[in-house]
Order: structure tokens, then C-alpha cells, then sequence
């Protein structure tokens, strides 16, 4: 059965940091995209970027350019989504989600990563 | 980048037909696959359509997508609606470098 399963919520302060999971399981972890979605409260899904965990390859939306990093290490069936100096403005639900190719869809979802930033 | 703009909310009645449509702003939207995504409140989304027209398994065929060439856009359809297809839904496609989702359009069945 294929699984992605995240990393529980978290409570930051702005300007601290932080490195939130995704761990795949039950296919060939190397052979699927990973990508980030975010979705802040109340509002729409925004494609942050992906990841080929099997070469690394990582694109960015360009809207998260610089904002954050995402990394994956393939000896764990891990991705990860870190922030350097968090902002208020990450306060978000943070999906991690599968893709065949960057062309497909998003077939399989985690659960979600709750973030919470404030003061 | 391109954008796909989706209406804000449709609403119908159980037993009816609804279309929620997706236009994108620049790009043919013939030339780059696109999916659609159900979401309930406090779950993930999931698949309803992808590769413009096709349906997951165990996705009802009461749900259907194609694409207009003409208007730029692409459409979901949801026939026989139930009350258990009130949920938001977005559509999703990709150029060469970016992938863009629409901003959601939340579907109510009264």
C-alpha cells in the first residue's frame, strides 16, 4: 500500500527554523516525484515544488524561490520542506503529494503538516 | 507564468449537472495535461480527473473532464450530483517549468 506519511504539527516563532518530513513507503521511492503543496488557512492549494529523489533533480515555483528548500534523502524514503527564518505569512497546511512524472497528476497525498508561526 | 482562473463557487441541486470551468491565462490548454482535485473540509485532495479526461479507479463516471480549445479552458462535470459532492475543487497544469494550480471553486449541493 502506498503511504506518505508527514511529520506532525508544529509551533514556531517568527525568524526560528524548521524541517518538516515526508516519508514514502510501499513503492519505489526513487521512481516518483515528490512535491509540496501549500494551502494557507481558508484558502487554495499553491505548488511550492518538487523533488526526484532519485537524482535529486528539485524545481521551484517561483513564488518559493529562495523562501525554502526542499531535499530528499533516498536511504530513508524522506523528503523534507525547510524554512531558514520563519514568517508569520508560513502559518499554512502543507501537503506532500506523489507524481509519476511532471506531467501527471498528484495520485497519491500525505496527511498534512500543520504550521503554525506566532509570536 | 500562466495563471488557470476558476469561478469562485457553483452551487446546483442533487440530481443536476455541474460544470466548473478552468481558463488559462496564457499556453494553449491543449498542450499541457489537466487534472482536477476534490477536496473535503480537513482531508487532502484527490484525484477526479487527470490527463485532461481520464478517471482514477473508483472515481464515479459521473464525473467527466474535457477541454475547449477555443476558450482556452477546461472542464469539470458532475452529472447525478449528490450531497456528497459538496467539496472544493481545483484544476491543475504545468508548462515547462512551473506547475499552477486554479484558486478553487467550492461546490455546494442544496
Amino acid at each position: 500500500e502506498v503511504q506518505l506519511v508527514q511529520s506532525g504539527a508544529e509551533v514556531k516563532k517568527p525568524g526560528e527554523s524548521l524541517k518538516i518530513s515526508c516519508k514514502g513507503s510501499g513503492y519505489s521511492f526513487t521512481s516518483y516525484w515528490i512535491g509540496w503543496v501549500r494551502q494557507m488557512p481558508g484558502k487554495g492549494l499553491e505548488w511550492m515544488g518538487i523533488i526526484y529523489p532519485g537524482d535529486s533533480d528539485t524545481r521551484y515555483s517561483p513564488s518559493f524561490q529562495g523562501q525554502v528548500t526542499i531535499s530528499a534523502d533516498k536511504s530513508i524514503n524522506t523528503a523534507y520542506l525547510q524554512w531558514s527564518s520563519l514568517k508569520a505569512s508560513d502559518t499554512a497546511m502543507y501537503y506532500c503529494a506523489r507524481q509519476e512524472e511532471v506531467t501527471s497528476d498528484f495520485d497519491f497525498w500525505g496527511q498534512g503538516t500543520l504550521v503554525t508561526v506566532s509570536s | 507564468n500562466f495563471m488557470l482562473t476558476q469561478p469562485h463557487s457553483v452551487s446546483e441541486s442533487p440530481g443536476k449537472t455541474v460544470t466548473i470551468s478552468c481558463t488559462r491565462s496564457s499556453g494553449s490548454i491543449a498542450s499541457n495535461y489537466v487534472q482536477w482535485y476534490q477536496q473535503r473540509p480537513g482531508s487532502a485532495p484527490t484525484t477526479v480527473i487527470y490527463e485532461d479526461t481520464q478517471r482514477p479507479s473508483g472515481v464515479p463516471d459521473r464525473f467527466s473532464g474535457s477541454i475547449d480549445s477555443s476558450s482556452n479552458s477546461a472542464s469539470l462535470t458532475i452529472s447525478g450530483l449528490k450531497t456528497e459532492d459538496e467539496a472544493d475543487y481545483y484544476c491543475q497544469s504545468y508548462d515547462s517549468s512551473n506547475q499552477v494550480f486554479g484558486g478553487g471553486t467550492k461546490l455546494t449541493v442544496l
